[in-house]
């Protein structure tokens, strides 16, 4: 199975302050089709994680823009700039090239 | 609007069996391939499963780690998925989400607690 090694575990940041989330997998996630199905999610205490980033860097609809992703291969980012209050969760990366589908063991976000 | 609505969970035996269904709407149900993800409690979650869209026969394929014990299915005439689970396990107490495979629409998931 694919491992993702998501970095760091926890994170604390301060309302406008700008974070990266690093998720690095055991294996090229680049599908023989030439897509890369590195999405991540976040999940806000007591939902259902949503999707916020899929094929490494397109923005789900209704993202807010603050939300960017970036990465190839086997090396990826999350990116927010400029966390807000509604930002707090655990961020999920998830691939989807290769099964059995595999998730990161999650980053929480709080806000201090 | 996508909209999916498990129900069925609850707490079962070990050994037991205990069959999820999810209620879709919103889209057309039969162009979707559609997943069973679970999360265990304070974990990450983990993929059960596919199974695939009309164009694609509806084939399944599914993790290892529920392979033989699993089998997910669907009623395309009233949109609903299923997952059915047998032989359960303590390791398999989780909240459940039917997801639409690709799009990443997720359901608010139903709680499954395998205990004694």
């Amino acid at each position: 199975d694919v491992v993702l090694t998501q970095t760091p575990p926890t994170l604390s940041a301060t309302i406008g302050q700008s974070v990266s989330i690093s998720c690095r997998s055991s294996q090229s996630l680049l599908d023989s089709d030439g897509d890369t199905y590195l999405n991540w999610l976040l999940q806000r205490p007591g939902q259902s994680p949503q999707l916020l980033i899929y094929s490494v860097s397109n923005l789900e609809s209704g993202v807010p823009n603050r939300f960017s992703g970036s990465g190839s291969e086997t090396d990826f980012t999350l990116k927010i700039s400029g966390v807000e209050a509604e930002d707090l969760g655990v961020y999920y990366c998830m691939q989807a090239t290769h099964a059995p589908l595999t998730f990161g063991s999650g980053t929480k976000l709080e806000i201090k | 609007e996508v909209k999916l609505l498990e129900s069925g969970g609850g707490l079962v035996q070990p050994g037991g069996s205990l069959r999820l269904s999810c209620a879709a709407s919103g889209f057309t149900f039969t162009d979707f391939y559609m997943s069973w993800i679970r999360q265990p409690p304070g974990k990450a979650p983990e993929w059960l499963g596919v199974i695939r869209n009309k164009a694609n026969g509806y084939t399944t394929e599914y993790n290892p780690s529920v392979k033989g014990r699993f089998t997910i299915s669907r009623d395309n005439t009233q949109n609903i998925l299923y997952l059915q689970m047998n032989t359960l396990r303590a390791e398999d107490t989780a909240i459940y989400y039917c997801v639409t495979a690709g799009n990443w629409d997720w359901g608010q998931g139903v709680m499954v607690t395998v205990s004694s």
